[in-house]
């Protein structure tokens, strides 16, 4: 199994609609997850830390599931800006003393006119 | 407030050259990661550094490919001797010495073997 797995799409959405993706991970004690997302050609960029407890920022919310090992990742009201390929992150650092970073695939979005 | 500083961004060199890429981190970050990323392979470590001395290079794919960090605000990747399947986009990225620390990207070296 790897260690961060993620439905790579694509996700075809239209504007405005309600998109949401899942990750999952392998390693239970893992602490700290992350959204980045990565635009054609571009470095990734972070989008929003991962909070146990769940968090929100503006469109976005995400939410951990520690019991079933996976996060998410909701866009409501998509924008056709929001086109973009999204990493899922994990910092297995907990358990290996050091930082451990690990993305999953990525899953693409289209969102459309 | 700079990035993280990479260059150059595009190399192209032929098979059997030897290519250096360079890496200056965010000021004050301890912690400095090298990405390969391919379409096929997506984002791979290849080598993490924690306040300058290498910690994790098990993702370094073989001896051709040497990293150094001989200063808190310096990095190099090497590659000696390229070959065509080197062809890929490397990334480095920085963050602070903690756990709930997310990194932040250069713009990336994209580099095309002939």
């Amino acid at each position: 199994r790897k260690e961060v797995e993620q439905d790579p799409g694509p996700f075809n959405v239209p504007e405005g609609a309600t998109v949401a993706f899942n990750c999952t991970y392998s390693n239970s004690a893992s602490q700290s997850f992350f959204w980045y997302r990565q635009d054609c050609r571009k470095e990734p960029k972070l989008l929003m830390s991962v909070y146990s407890s769940g968090n929100e920022d503006g469109r976005f919310t995400a939410q951990l599931n520690r019991a079933s090992q996976y996060i998410s990742l909701l866009i409501r009201d998509s924008k056709l800006s929001d086109s973009a390929t999204y990493l899922c992150v994990v910092n297995d650092r907990a358990t290996t003393s050091y930082d451990k970073v690990i993305f999953g695939p990525g899953t693409s979005l289209s969102v459309i006119p | 407030d700079a990035g993280v500083i990479q260059s150059p961004r595009h190399e192209v060199t032929e098979m059997g050259q030897e290519v250096t890429l360079r890496c200056k981190p965010i000021s004050g970050h301890n912690s400095l990661f090298w990405y390969r990323q391919t379409m096929m392979r997506g984002l791979e470590l290849l080598i993490y550094f924690n306040n300058n001395v290498p910690i994790d290079d098990s993702g370094m794919p073989e001896d051709r490919f040497s990293a150094k960090m001989p200063n808190a605000s310096f990095s190099t990747l090497k590659i000696q001797p390229s070959e065509p399947r080197d062809s890929a986009v490397y990334f480095c990225a920085s963050s602070l010495d903690r756990e709930d620390s997310p990194l932040h990207f250069g713009n990336g070296t994209r580099l095309t073997v002939t």
